[in-house]
């Protein structure tokens, strides 16, 4: 496996599920990111992790629960989500998160239903 | 407000001609970096290009530039010989350089292109 890898790629829930997104870069990086890309709006930034420890986090709902256990993986934990939370997650790695040019890599997504 | 405004939804542009998107930005913070990623419809975002506030000469990759106008806060990337595989979303990002903690990109909304044979 090389760069960032997501699992699962697709996933339906309930409301009332409890389900976990993965995210594992095989890049050495330092910092981790999850994002939310929902239809016609821009990529909102959701969580921010430096060597597994958060840095930010941007006024997301309790309902969101991330996890960071080593700098190469990182979780994103949901459960009693919304319908208006159905959206692309997609997760990004960087090499040092204070660095201004260091590019985010981003990995395929998980393309979240909320049902 | 929104801190980088991308004003082209769409875009249709013929196989082989150069393309220009649009990007401006808002910040008062002195450093900064722009960044342009690409979106095909498979998902992924792939970074193109970046350039830093304080770059003197505009940036270039392969067939990708950035015109940068700094007193502007124009970050427009040109696509130079457009080919099909272009076809995608384009997102121009900004990261700004002080004050801690926001060291996630901030996104425009993006353009969507569409190369034509």
């Amino acid at each position: 496996e090389t760069g960032v890898t997501q699992t699962p790629r697709h996933l339906v829930m309930g409301m009332t599920n409890k389900k976990s997104l993965k995210c594992e870069q095989h890049l050495g990086h330092n910092a981790m990111y999850w994002y939310k890309q929902s239809a016609k709006k821009p990529l909102e930034l959701m969580f921010v992790y430096s060597l597994e420890e958060r840095v930010e986090n941007n006024s997301v709902p309790s309902r969101f629960s991330p996890e960071c256990p080593n700098s190469s993986h990182l979780f994103l934990h949901l459960h009693t989500l919304q319908p208006e939370d159905s959206a692309l997650y997609l997760c990004a790695s960087s090499q040092e998160r204070s660095m201004l040019s260091y590019e985010q890599y981003f990995g395929p997504g998980t393309r979240l239903t909320v049902t | 407000a929104q801190k980088i405004t991308q004003t082209q939804p769409g875009m249709f542009v013929q196989e082989k001609e150069a393309v220009t998107l649009d990007c401006t930005y808002d910040t008062s913070d002195p450093s900064y970096g722009l960044f342009w990623y690409k979106q095909p419809s498979s998902g992924e975002m792939i970074f193109l290009i970046y350039q830093g506030s304080y770059d003197q000469q505009n940036a270039t990759e392969g067939r990708y530039s950035l015109n940068f106008q700094k007193a502007r806060k124009s970050a427009n990337l040109v696509i130079s010989a457009s080919q099909l595989g272009d076809s995608a979303m384009y997102f121009c990002a900004m990261r700004e350089g002080s004050g801690g903690g926001a060291d996630g990109l901030t996104f425009g909304k993006g353009t969507h292109l569409i190369i034509q044979p």
